[in-house]
């Protein structure tokens, strides 16, 4: 699986958009970017996930780069409970669900 | 639908002895996947189960070790407990398709401390 880059922590105003950043440089043609998130004391929760075309669903908007090389996750109003840290994971369709996690970006909105 | 769940929630163990921790996926999902959390790791893949079958394992030791039921129920053991065992251990399940990905849903989690 390929590697990626993210922001150890951001810090984020209630009600606006957070925008997420992912270097995954290394990414191979048929590897997909995911998002989870983990708020505190919970268990990781599935948020999006793209090939190379921007996926949008009811938690947030994935922006990937032509180059598929990074990629951004977008909170479109970012809440309290938006709280949490966000992992961004490359990997193959098909390998399983095992799901290699970094070190995600601490993600903290303030009211 | 009711979500994983996992029994204990909490747990006390000393050096040396074992333990086992149970999952309970999602009614229809066939695969169980568990994860290791520690402060200084972070999240880790300890192994898959899919079907009864192990179909992946992470880079842990032989102490680490698992198995799924007919009914998709599944159990992890550590044997020889070492502090360095003391972790949040959580456990995903998801409907398994080997040929796509598929969301997996995490429990909420064991909390395992080593004394």
């Amino acid at each position: 699986d390929a590697k990626t880059t993210q922001p150890p922590s951001m810090d984020c105003a209630e009600g606006r958009a957070a925008n997420l950043p992912c270097n995954h440089s290394t990414i191979s043609g048929n590897e997909y970017v995911y998002w989870y998130r983990q708020i505190h004391s919970q268990g990781p929760q599935y948020i999006i996930h793209g090939l190379k075309n921007n996926e949008t669903n009811e938690m947030a908007s994935l922006i990937i780069t032509e180059d598929r090389k990074s990629s951004t996750l977008i909170l479109p109003h970012a809440t309290l409970r938006d709280t949490a840290v966000y992992y961004c994971i490359v990997r193959v369709e098909t390998a399983g669900n095992k799901l290699t996690f970094g070190g995600g970006t601490r993600v903290l909105v303030k009211p | 639908k009711a979500g994983v769940t996992q029994t204990p929630r909490y747990l006390i163990k000393t050096r040396g002895q074992q333990v086992t921790l149970s999952c309970s996926p999602i009614s229809g999902h066939r695969s169980v996947s568990w994860y290791q959390q520690t402060p200084g790791q972070g999240l880790q893949f300890l192994f898959e189960y899919f079907s009864e079958t192990q179909r992946n394992k992470g880079n842990f030791p032989g102490r680490f070790s698992g198995r799924q039921f007919s009914n998709s129920r599944s159990e992890m053991n550590v044997s020889t407990l070492e502090l360095g065992d003391s972790a949040l251990y959580l456990c995903a399940s998801s409907q398994g398709d080997p040929l796509s990905y598929n969301e997996q849903f995490f429990g909420p989690g064991t909390r395992l401390t080593v004394l």
